[in-house]
């Protein structure tokens, strides 16, 4: 069955360190999408990708980075630039109209919880 | 003004009420509305999908009224596996499959 994997599920950063978040897909989505999350506070955009090789900022994007090298990959590195890292990351993916779900339904991985020591 | 906004909540309600949630939205051009349902400490998921003319699922019924720029989320007979967090959710002007999300009302059903 297909779907969305994330890793980890938890992750522990000292103040300085770059991470990255995996996010992969086998649900053959062109468009994949990373959002932060804060307690309480709805979604918001870092980065998407409409296609491979191809990304844009979203809403947050400062210290955050992206790549697109495979269709179904698309890792986000949180550098030490990102002053407030703390948050829940989710990633998500979009088919074509017409495929699985309704026309611009977005499904989500199970999301990583990334705390700053 | 937030482009998407909820009240926040929580709403507490007794096994079997009815309940209701509005959320409005700031830009006249969005085409697609959505709720998503969010349990804690997990992702969202998609509940539904609001059409101009209103749409049922079972004990769900979404509706939208473009000319006050609002979406309401109707809920009959409350279980308590509704307890969750909905998410009120339209797409962005300008682009196309881009979606803003509000920050979502929290509904605790008790027995």
């Amino acid at each position: 069955d297909g779907g969305i994997t994330q890793s980890p599920k938890y992750l522990f950063r000292k103040e300085g360190q770059n991470v990255t978040l995996s996010c992969e897909q086998n649900l053959n989505h062109d468009a994949m999408y990373w959002y932060r999350q804060d307690p309480g506070q709805g979604l918001r955009l870092i980065y998407y990708s409409q296609i491979v090789n191809d990304f844009q900022k979203g809403d947050i994007a400062e210290g955050y980075s992206v790549s697109r090298e495979k269709k179904e990959s698309f890792p986000l590195t949180v550098t030490s630039a990102q002053k407030n890292p703390t948050a829940f990351y989710l990633c998500a993916s979009r088919g074509l109209a017409g495929g699985r779900g309704a026309y611009n339904e977005q499904f989500f991985g199970p999301g990583t919880r990334l705390t700053v020591l | 003004r937030k482009e998407v906004e909820q009240d926040p909540g929580p709403f507490n309600v007794p096994e079997g009420a009815t309940v209701a949630f509005n959320c409005t939205y700031s830009n006249s051009a969005s085409q697609s509305f959505f709720w998503y349902r969010q349990d804690c400490r997990k992702e969202p998921k998609l509940l539904m999908s609001v059409y101009s003319s209103g749409n049922e699922d079972g004990r769900f019924t979404a509706q939208l009224n473009r000319a006050s720029q609002y979406i309401s989320l109707l809920i009959r007979d409350s279980k308590l596996s509704d307890s969750a967090t909905y998410l009120c959710v339209v797409n962005r002007h300008n682009a196309g499959n881009m979606l803003t999300f509000g920050g979502g009302t929290r509904l605790m059903v008790k027995p």
